[in-house]
């Protein structure tokens, strides 16, 4: 079954460094997504992306955040000078949903997560 | 009041017997929902999307009430991997992928 990749699977950084976090959705995917989870809490929204640009974004999606596709297979989100408590699992995940196919057919598709731990 | 909404739980469960948890969500308008599963660390794995007509798949049952606003999920004959947390993911009306989560029901069952 194809799967979303996601590498590292854990980086430690400390504040104020840059990271970034790759991502290989699955392969006939259009949708492309970063959530987070910090330890303890629920999975929250960051960002969507279609079509080469952010479809959607949440408001802790702020400036020091950014996405990129860089070829036709990677999908990155850069976090710039780290703060403490941007400590979390970031998952990447994917989806074919498109326009005229049900929703319900287009679920999330994770990838196993990169845990950031800022120092 | 939050968006979804979950009873974190734990719903402790002997092995073989049935359980069951609801989660309300809070746009009427909501798209699509569905049930995903998260064990300890891991990344979220869908379990199974939920019909309007509700629907089954294996030992699992899903029903959706609009009216009232809230999906349920069933577990009949309980195994111990079935051990993990629930959580309640809802698609609103007016967005391609801003899919929002529960915090999530945990479920343990024991032998």
């Amino acid at each position: 079954e194809p799967e979303v990749t996601q590498t590292p699977s854990h980086q430690v950084t400390q504040m104020g460094q840059e990271v970034i976090l790759r991502c290989v959705p699955i392969s006939n995917h259009l949708y492309f997504y970063w959530y987070r989870q910090i330890l303890g809490q629920k999975v929250e929204f960051l960002v969507s992306f279609y079509n080469n640009e952010i479809s959607e974004k949440s408001e802790i999606f702020d400036d020091q955040f950014s996405v990129e596709r860089p070829d036709g297979s990677n999908f990155t989100l850069k976090i710039r000078s780290t703060k403490l408590e941007d400590s979390a699992m970031y998952f990447c995940a994917s989806s074919d949903f498109a326009s005229g196919r049900s929703s319900y057919n287009s679920p999330l598709h994770f990838g196993n997560g990169t845990r950031l731990t800022v120092t | 009041r939050k968006e979804v909404e979950q009873d974190p739980g734990p719903f402790n469960v002997p092995e073989g017997a049935t359980v069951a948890f609801n989660c309300t969500y809070s746009n009427s308008a909501s798209q699509s929902f569905f049930w995903y599963r998260q064990d300890c660390r891991k990344e979220p794995k869908l379990l199974m999307s939920v019909y309007s007509s509700g629907n089954e798949d294996g030992r699992f049952t899903a029903q959706l009430n609009r009216a009232s606003q809230y999906i349920s999920l069933l577990i009949r004959d309980s195994k111990l991997s079935d051990s993990a947390t629930y959580l309640c993911v809802v698609l609103p009306a007016d967005s391609w992928g801003k899919f929002q989560f529960g915090a999530g029901t945990q479920v343990v069952v024991t032998p």
